[in-house]
């Protein structure tokens, strides 16, 4: 199915725990983004990538590695979960459209810290 | 930097009823202007944009003008539809290719039959 892909869709782990969610798109899009979508906070930047090996920090990096070996894949590592971990995490890629550009997110990964 | 203010949720309303969801932006330069929505347990899907002062975006009947005289992008639909409950993201980005996107809050919509 052309798009982007998560996996897993849900996960429950265990503080201190190193945990990685995936991100595979199937278009070529240069840019990648990774949110974290909380209560009362909206979408929050975690780390974005502008191609392959060139990665970069966001709002709320903390805690949280990327790699992008891949143009098509986009993993985002918590290096050791956390409580205030616990959310909705979305990964998106961006396209030129036009004048704009325009993003198109997964389906998200909904994770549990316990 | 760049924000995005939207009205705050949740709002309910009846089947065939007018909806407006505010949304004002603080922006440097001349951003595009979007507006997501979220069904339940999806990703966000871009439901309208305008890219310039004065333009109308319009999609499934929902309408949003790019208003910078007041910076605003307010949503609008004349009837909605219970299919139309969901969560609804203003955005703005920068029309550069190293530009982030900024979000709203999200305002989340619930149509009653």
């Amino acid at each position: 199915d052309a798009g982007i892909t998560q996996s897993p869709r849900y996960k429950i782990t265990e503080t201190g725990r190193q945990v990685t969610l995936m991100c595979h798109q199937t278009w070529s899009h240069s840019y990648m983004f990774w949110y974290r979508q909380d209560l009362g906070h909206g979408l929050r930047l975690i780390y974005y990538s502008a191609a392959a090996d060139i990665t970069d920090k966001g709002e709320v990096s903390d805690g949280y590695v990327v790699s992008r070996s891949k143009t098509e894949n986009f993993p985002l590592t918590l290096e050791s979960a956390t409580r205030s971990q616990t959310s909705v995490y979305f990964c998106a890629s961006r396209v030129r459209a036009g004048a704009s550009y325009e993003q198109y997110f997964g389906p998200g990964t909904r994770l549990t810290v316990t | 930097g760049n924000s995005v203010t939207q009205m705050e949720g949740p709002v309910t309303l009846s089947e065939e009823a007018f909806l407006t969801i505010n949304c004002t932006y603080t922006a440097t330069g001349y951003p595009s202007l979007f507006w997501y929505v979220q069904y339940p347990g999806e990703g966000l899907q871009l439901l309208l944009k305008a890219t310039k002062a004065d333009d109308k975006g319009s999609n499934k009947g929902f309408e949003a003008t790019y208003r910078k005289e007041t910076t605003s992008f307010h949503l609008e639909k004349g009837s909605v539809q219970v299919s139309d409950s969901a969560v609804y993201f203003c955005a703005l980005s920068p029309n550069t290719n190293a530009g982030k996107s900024t979000f709203g809050d999200g305002t989340t919509l619930t149509v009653k039959p």
